[in-house]
């Protein structure tokens, strides 16, 4: 019962650094997403794929990277981290992108502090 | 004016109170509903799905009003275990694809 697994679950950057956010989907779905978390602000939509093979740009996509590697897979790069960065991260998924009726299901997160 | 709103609380009800929380949308042509709980430092878990005739799961119940363009979820004989916060998303047509827009929570206290 793995569902959405996001990795790692916590990381620490200098400000400059580069990082790559792994999630990958056991439920056969085929969109997927990213979040970010932040205190006042709720959860923003930084990229997402409604499908595999497509990408698209969310909320915040600025400073931000992503690779749908593979259905399952959705890797969200950091080129280059900066302190306005840090925040709580969200992979999720759902079966039909599309469909207004198909909830999001989300992973573990991943809090990441750029300093 | 957000396009959703939520009652930021925290409610602080003993145990075994109703509680009910209610979230406003501004686009009237949103299309469906869904209510999330979330625990600190933990994801966001659906809760459920808001259906126009209202529904039921156990000791919760959320309802849709589209006239006053609000959703509700009320919490019957709350738990210790109810503590949390409660998040509202609201989807909405985007083209080919749809917009989920959610609100900032309500925090909810259940104490002994």
């Amino acid at each position: 019962n793995a569902g959405v697994t996001q990795t790692p679950k916590f990381q620490v950057l200098k400000t400059g650094q580069s990082m790559t956010l792994q999630c990958a989907q056991d439920m056969n779905h085929n969109s997927m997403y990213w979040y970010r978390q932040d205190p006042g602000m709720g959860l923003r939509l930084i990229y997402y794929s409604a499908s595999e093979g497509t990408t698209d740009k969310g909320e915040v996509p600025n400073g931000y990277n992503v690779s749908r590697l593979n259905k399952r897979e959705f890797s969200l790069r950091l080129e280059s981290a900066a302190p306005s960065q840090t925040s709580v991260y969200f992979c999720a998924s759902s079966a039909l992108g599309s469909s207004y009726n198909s909830p999001l299901h989300f992973g573990n997160g991943t809090r990441l502090t750029v300093t | 004016r957000k396009e959703v709103e939520q009652d930021p609380g925290p409610f602080n009800v003993p145990e075994g109170a109703t509680v009910a929380f209610n979230c406003t949308y501004s686009n009237s042509a949103s299309q469906s509903f869904f209510w999330y709980r979330q625990d600190c430092r933990k994801e966001p878990k659906l809760l459920m799905s808001v259906y126009s005739s209202g529904n039921e799961d156990g000791r919760f119940t959320a309802q849709l009003n589209r006239a006053s363009q609000y959703i509700s979820l009320l919490i019957r004989d709350s738990k210790l275990s109810d503590s949390a916060t409660y998040l509202c998303v609201v989807v909405q047509d985007a083209g080919n694809n749809r917009k989920l827009i959610w609100g900032l929570g309500t925090s909810l206290a259940v104490n002994p």
